[in-house]
């Protein structure tokens, strides 16, 4: 079946413009996540939706970083006003929980270019 | 101290070599563990889960210790293939499962 996938798959923008990022999930999977990696660094975690749950935004790193998630499928990561330290590759990932525990399924993800 | 702490290596190992990663994690709620795959430019893909008891699939083992806080993946017969970033994985727990993903070991399997 279809994976999760993201659009675009390159974004280059100008300092100060706003982006909007897109994932559509796995179909049926509830929980989606999104997660920024730098060159050389780790994932770094920025939002969790679960289902109807109120989302969990812990790992945003300012308030230029917001995500919605409509009708429990497609989900958005908005940057508002561009910086130079945010271009990394946007990662969204889906996974469906069984028992205690669920396996992500990442998308290709979004490589983000801050000029 | 860092939540999931991994040696980045490089491990550069030649064909046919048994090579052993480690990761330490610092929450001892933590209750999901995996191991992925990241290749160059790619995304993650799951490699395998590590369960209490230890698990194995094909040449690949996972090992968990809770007391010390560690889990750890052997892979065995080494492959051209195998050369990626492994990255250790370890939920948040107490009912949280967003993951903390180490900053992975990269292995190099030369011929």
């Amino acid at each position: 079946g279809a994976g999760v996938s993201q659009s675009p798959s390159n974004k280059v923008t100008e300092k100060g413009k706003d982006v909007e990022l897109r994932c559509d999930p796995i179909s049926g999977h509830t929980a989606l996540y999104w997660y920024r990696q730098s060159l050389g660094q780790g994932l770094e975690f920025l939002i969790y939706f679960q289902g109807n749950s109120a989302p969990d935004k812990s790992g945003l790193p300012s308030d230029r970083f917001s995500a919605e998630r409509t009708g429990g499928s497609v989900s958005t990561l908005t940057i508002q006003r561009t910086q130079q330290e945010d271009s990394a590759v946007y990662l969204c990932a889906s996974s469906h929980r069984t028992s205690y525990q669920e396996t992500q399924y990442f998308g290709p993800g979004t490589r983000l270019l801050v000029l | 101290r860092k939540e999931v702490e991994q040696d980045p290596g490089p491990f550069n190992v030649p064909e046919g070599a048994t090579v052993a990663f480690n990761c330490t994690y610092s929450n001892s709620a933590s209750q999901s563990f995996f191991w992925y795959r990241q290749d160059c430019r790619k995304e993650p893909k799951l490699l395998m889960s590590v369960y209490s008891s230890g698990n194995e699939d094909g040449r690949f083992t996972a090992q968990l210790n809770r007391a010390s806080q560690y889990i750890s993946l052997l892979i065995r017969d080494s492959k051209l293939s195998d050369s990626a970033t492994y990255l250790c994985v370890v939920s948040r727990g107490g009912g949280s499962y967003i993951p903390t993903f180490g900053r992975g070991t990269s292995l190099i399997v030369h011929p």
